[in-house]
């Protein structure tokens, strides 16, 4: 079945730091693919979205590329901030008319001023 | 969002009580779902529905029924609870389209069960 893997967290990083987190998945289709974000004690918010091969998603200085040949979307930002604070979810849709979503386990990260 | 309202936001309820939560959209949206949160899972879906009365499981559907009589609203309910259905719970819709665009998700309900 479907199913995306994260990296393990949780991440603690300085202000203006590079991000990285990486996003595997299966699937047996060409699924969309997502990022999530939750701030502490709120629900999930999209934070950007790419459906098909080589798209890159974009939002709020963060990217993520759709690698078909990794079967890969990581999440990236050049400098954080405090405010970037949170748990990021990645999870992939197969689109078969039901949407539904699978998600890794997240990644919590938290910055530093 | 406002266009999504989950109540309680907060429960403590005993093992073996009934529980039942809800979820009320104004988006007049196809698709609503109930996913569970825990500390190293993510969230996984525990069901689904794609329109009035029309219901499905997810991966984590023992013990939990829902209905959906109205469009705007999906019920979920913990037929009798136990310690290990404590978690966070949420609800998210999603529109019909062409392409996938994602979910819009409620604020969440804290259930704990003691």
């Amino acid at each position: 079945g479907d199913s995306v893997t994260q990296m393990e967290g949780p991440v603690t990083l300085s202000e203006e730091a590079f991000l990285t987190i990486n996003c595997t998945y299966t699937a047996t289709g060409y699924p969309s693919l997502f990022w999530y974000v939750q701030y502490p004690g709120e629900g999930l918010q999209l934070l950007l979205k790419a459906t098909k091969a080589d798209d890159k998603g974009s939002n709020k200085g963060f990217e993520a590329t759709y690698r078909k040949e990794t079967t890969s979307f990581h999440l990236e930002k050049g400098s954080v901030q405090v405010s970037d604070s949170a748990v990021y979810f990645c999870a992939l849709s197969e689109g078969r008319g039901d949407y539904k979503l699978s998600f890794g386990a997240g990644t919590t990260v938290t910055v530093r001023a | 969002d406002a266009g999504i309202t989950q109540s309680p936001r907060h429960k403590v309820t005993e093992t073996g009580t009934p529980v039942t939560l809800r979820c009320h959209q104004t988006e007049n949206h196809r698709y609503m779902y109930w996913y569970r949160q825990d500390p190293g899972h993510g969230l996984r879906l525990i069901h689904y529905s794609y329109g009035v009365k029309d219901t499905d499981k997810g991966e984590v559907s023992d013990g939990y029924s829902v209905s959906r009589s109205k469009t705007e609203d999906f019920l979920l309910t913990l037929e009798s609870a136990t310690s290990s259905q404590t978690s966070v719970y949420f609800c998210a819709i999603s529109e019909e389209t062409e392409g996938v665009d994602g979910y819009t998700f409620g604020s969440g309900t804290r259930l704990t069960v003691v």
